[in-house]
């Protein structure tokens, strides 16, 4: 059983280009959640996607950034018109069942996308 | 829920005990983790204790937990160079159904052979 799968593991962009990082969830996982980590600095919680729907996105900025997890395929982020503020390591997680509070709820990492904006 | 507190860096020498300390914020955390980071990688779930629990053994690790100071110590015995890594401990978003984790900035462990 394969685990979390991110891709590309470093993706380097100009001012203004577009980023789109792919994340795999392990088998039988239909939850996804992306979090943010800025040099020498911890995680940051951005959002939680089931299959098709946007759960919590309430740690995304509100302008530049998207993310979706469609039916069939990996859940992608993108980062429009990146700037060097963006430059950062993007984790993706997966868990099998919904993160309910007082529930036990192991997230499964992936390597991350280490994303370098020029 | 978003300053879990953790000192930055330690050093141990190899065979000695390491112990990690962090503080969290929310007293009703029914859950608290601890990941490990090793460079260029994922986090990795290490352990984890559940808050009616004052203490957890696995092996080389122990999980102390004091609920009155919000206080969660991770101690690592006889520490090995292959414990050099970044450790992480993570609190479940305050008042949140919804599974997102609140983590400090890490500690980066430096283990001297």
């Amino acid at each position: 059983n394969a685990g979390v799968m991110q891709n590309p593991r470093h993706l380097v962009r100009r001012r203004g280009q577009e980023a789109r990082l792919r994340c795999s969830p392990m088998k039988g996982h239909s939850h996804v959640y992306w979090y943010r980590q800025l040099p020498e600095e911890g995680l940051k919680f951005m959002v939680y996607l089931q299959k098709e729907n946007i759960i919590d996105e309430s740690g995304m900025p509100k302008e530049r950034f998207s993310a979706e997890f469609p039916k069939e395929g990996p859940s992608i982020l993108r980062i429009q018109q990146v700037v060097r503020g963006d430059s950062a390591a993007y984790f993706c997680a997966s868990s099998p069942k919904p993160g309910l509070a007082g529930s036990y709820n192991e997230q499964f990492f992936g390597p991350g996308t280490r994303l370098t904006v020029l | 829920g978003e300053d879990v507190e953790q000192s930055l860096f330690l050093s141990v020498r190899e065979g000695d005990s390491s112990v990690i300390n962090c503080t969290y914020t929310d007293s009703s955390s029914t859950y608290l983790y601890w990941y490990k980071q090793e460079p260029g990688a994922g986090l990795q779930l290490l352990t984890y204790i559940f808050s009616n629990m004052d203490m957890k053994q696995d092996q080389r690790l122990t999980v102390l937990l004091n609920k009155k100071d919000k206080h969660l110590s991770l101690r690592i015995a006889d520490t090995q160079t292959g414990d050099s890594a970044i450790y992480f401990c993570a609190e479940p978003h305050r008042g949140s159904t919804l599974g997102r984790l609140y983590f400090g900035r890490g500690t980066q462990l430096t283990v001297w052979p």
